[in-house]
């Protein structure tokens, strides 16, 4: 199996400011995904990272607003910019290791 | 892309008893799977149980098991002795065999009535 650990856990945040979350997982991976859960709403993938090359992203996400980082086989970062009420979510990070892992996500709220 | 379709945003069941929660879904691929995931408060997604497209034999995990109709395109999951436990938002999700990333329904929150 693969652990996968998210900070921060919850924040709150200024409208016009960026937040950068982290994603660590225990085994190496080759992809990993981040998704946004907005309140009382299912999962949206919004861009799949790849070790060593750009994130692709979903339609509806563009990389100004959700820059990614992957710089290796444990880690990637997400980072929300520019924020505004509209992006109070949880984000989640996942894997795919045998089977699909998902990380405990970050609650964000944007004020 | 793919879409899934739950269209129970609730659904509640006596402890004990047994309910089944519905999904259905579009593609054109024929090599997929099909998952149910439980989210409880906590947030974190527990995998509840998984079938692959290529399989006629529905998947049982203990008390869950669900109900794969690939011509129709549905794939429902039947909690049986419902627990307090249970009571949880579920989410079906499908994932292209070829690809990592999943599609998500809008969910079924569940209450489990003592």
């Amino acid at each position: 199996s693969a652990v996968i650990s998210q900070k921060p856990s919850r924040d709150i945040c200024q409208r016009g400011t960026s937040l950068t979350i982290q994603c660590q997982v225990d085994s190496q991976v080759t992809m990993m995904f981040w998704y946004r859960q907005q309140p009382g709403q299912s999962l949206t993938l919004i861009a799949t990272a790849n070790q060593g090359s750009e994130a692709t992203y979903e339609s509806g996400f563009v990389i100004d607003k959700f820059p990614i980082s992957r710089p290796n086989l444990t880690f990637s970062t997400l980072t929300v910019s520019n924020m505004s009420p509209e992006d109070s979510s949880i984000y989640l990070c996942s894997v795919n290791y045998n089977e699909q892992f998902f990380g405990p996500g970050t609650r964000l709220t944007v004020l | 892309a793919q879409t899934v379709t739950q269209s129970q945003p609730e659904m509640s069941v006596q402890e004990a008893e047994t309910v089944t929660l519905s999904c259905t879904y579009d593609t054109s691929e024929s090599d997929y799977y099909l998952f149910w995931y439980k989210q409880p408060p906590s947030r974190q997604m527990i995998l509840v149980i998984r079938q692959e497209a290529y399989k006629q034999q529905n998947a049982t995990e203990n008390r869950f098991s669900v109900n794969f109709q690939k011509a129709a395109k549905s794939f429902s999951l039947k909690i049986s002795d419902s627990q307090l436990g249970d009571a949880a938002m579920y989410f079906c999700a499908y994932r292209s065999a070829g690809k990592g990333q999943f599609y998500f329904g809008t969910g079924t929150s569940l209450t489990v009535i003592p």
